[in-house]
């Protein structure tokens, strides 16, 4: 079965440089979230998205931004990286109004 | 306020043996759904088993089940037979409102190592 594609899944970037994470979801599935996981710490949620349209925001930095597209693939740029966003990125779609969050493999960035 | 508490930083328990991960949560709503994750030693989020908040029979997946207590608010994991694979870190997390689009809340995790 189809799984929630990320890309890359390593990325090494030099402090203020940017990074663009994609996030490929499950077919027919419409809704994408981000998380962030520090290290030995919890997933954080950033941001959603349902059909194209932002739905949610949490605690995303001015810095990062994200769309999602007509093809239902996401985006999160990153501009001016901090040693402090060094982490694991998750992607996680669902259909909405069903019960599981499928996650993607994550993107694992550090910044140096 | 901490929305999902895992007081069990860390677990030992023995191959073939049964382990149970704590988890209390923090909710207004009427409607929630609780889940748990496994995520091995490599990062991968390993979606586990889920629980309605209407769903009146605890969930059961395999060898994982779900002990549902909604007047004290825990959903605690019972891993049953565990195997050496099923060392990893356990995140308990939550919904809350009803259907789709809306984001988990996560527990700080429980590390479960399996001893052969």
């Amino acid at each position: 079965a189809a799984g929630v594609i990320q890309s890359p899944r390593h990325l090494i970037k030099e402090k203020r440089e940017t990074a663009t994470l994609k996030c490929y979801p499950i077919p027919r599935h419409d809704t994408v979230y981000w998380y962030q996981q520090g290290p030995g710490q919890d997933p954080q949620f950033l941001i959603s998205f349902y059909e194209k349209m932002q739905s949610d925001k949490g605690s995303i930095p001015d810095r990062f931004s994200a769309q999602q597209f007509s093809d239902y693939h996401s985006e999160l740029n990153m501009s001016s990286l901090e040693l402090g966003d060094s982490a694991l990125y998750f992607c996680a779609s669902e259909v909405s109004s069903y019960n599981e969050q499928f996650f993607g493999p994550g993107t694992r960035l550090t910044v140096l | 306020a901490q929305k999902i508490t895992q007081t069990q930083p860390g677990m030992f328990v023995q191959e073939k043996e049964a382990v149970t991960l704590d988890c209390t949560y923090d909710t207004s709503d009427q409607s929630y759904g609780l889940f748990w994750y496994k995520q091995p030693s490599s990062g991968e989020m390993i979606f586990l088993i889920y629980q309605g908040s209407y769903d009146e029979q605890n969930a059961t997946e395999g060898r994982y089940s779900l002990n549902f207590q909604k007047a004290r608010k825990s959903a605690n994991l019972v891993i049953s037979a565990s195997q050496l694979g099923d060392s990893a870190m356990y995140f308990c997390a939550m919904r809350e409102g009803e259907g789709g689009d809306y984001k988990l809340s996560f527990g700080a995790g429980t590390t479960v190592t399996v001893r052969a």
